[in-house]
């Protein structure tokens, strides 16, 4: 079985600090692991994932993440946060090692960013 | 610039009455996935196809839904009768999966700008 928590229901930054949202996972192999974002009454979309090499993955907007498979954590971070930010973030793992099942999303955190 | 299409964008009707939500993936993806998201459970993988195959659609309730994908440019998905708790945005999304267990890359997921139901 896969699953990903994300142990913050919402997490407050101010404009220009750094934020971080948490998110640990749980597979039986290696993960691919995912982060996406959520604006109001829009899809879900891609920010970036890690497969496989460098632990730390970058991806869209400045949002970068550390994978640590010791600690089976996928944080999300961003050095400056932006008023524009906020929204709904999600992250995501699938199983490497099987083949059929797609990805098990976290119940979502919930990013608001103060000017 | 490719999309996940999904109409109606919203959809309002009575208990028992069929729901019917489309979806066209991103040209050339091979699988597609629906999901239900509500305030409560968050969101929930409902069933995915590849290469127009459903593959796993443990997640859907089997008594009053059906998903198909009649050919490789849409995806349905039906709720005979409708009940209220129903009622959620219904998310359709595509991808470009390989299917084999260790693969080395799993490309990821574009998602559709969503269905909301209301059942009344």
């Amino acid at each position: 079985a896969q699953s990903v928590a994300q142990p913050e229901d919402q997490v407050n930054v101010a404009e220009g600090n750094p934020l971080t949202v948490k998110c640990t996972y749980s597979v039986s192999g290696n993960p691919y692991l995912f982060w996406y974002v959520q604006y109001p009454n829009r899809g879900l979309q891609f920010l970036l994932k890690y497969i496989t090499g460098d632990n730390l993955v970058k991806g869209s907007y400045g949002f970068e993440a550390e994978f640590n498979k010791s600690q089976t954590s996928f944080h999300l971070k961003k050095p400056s946060a932006l008023v524009s930010d906020s929204a709904l973030y999600f992250c995501a793992v699938r199983d490497r090692d099987t083949g059929r099942r797609a990805l098990t999303f976290g119940s979502g955190t919930r990013l608001q960013v103060q000017p | 610039d490719a999309r996940v299409t999904q109409t109606p964008r919203d959809k309002v009707t009575e208990m028992g009455q069929e729901v019917t939500m489309r979806c066209q993936p991103i040209l050339g993806h091979n699988t597609v996935f629906w999901y239900r998201q509500t305030m409560m459970q968050g969101l929930e993988l409902l069933a995915y196809f590849r290469n127009r195959a459903p593959l796993d659609d443990s997640g859907m309730p089997k008594d009053r839904f059906s998903a198909e994908m009649p050919d490789a440019t849409l995806a349905t998905l039906k709720i005979q009768p409708s009940e209220p708790r129903d009622s959620a945005v219904y998310f359709c999304a595509s991808g470009s999966h390989p299917g084999l267990a260790g693969a080395m890359s799993y490309n990821e997921q574009f998602f559709g700008p969503g269905t909301r139901l209301t059942v009344l």
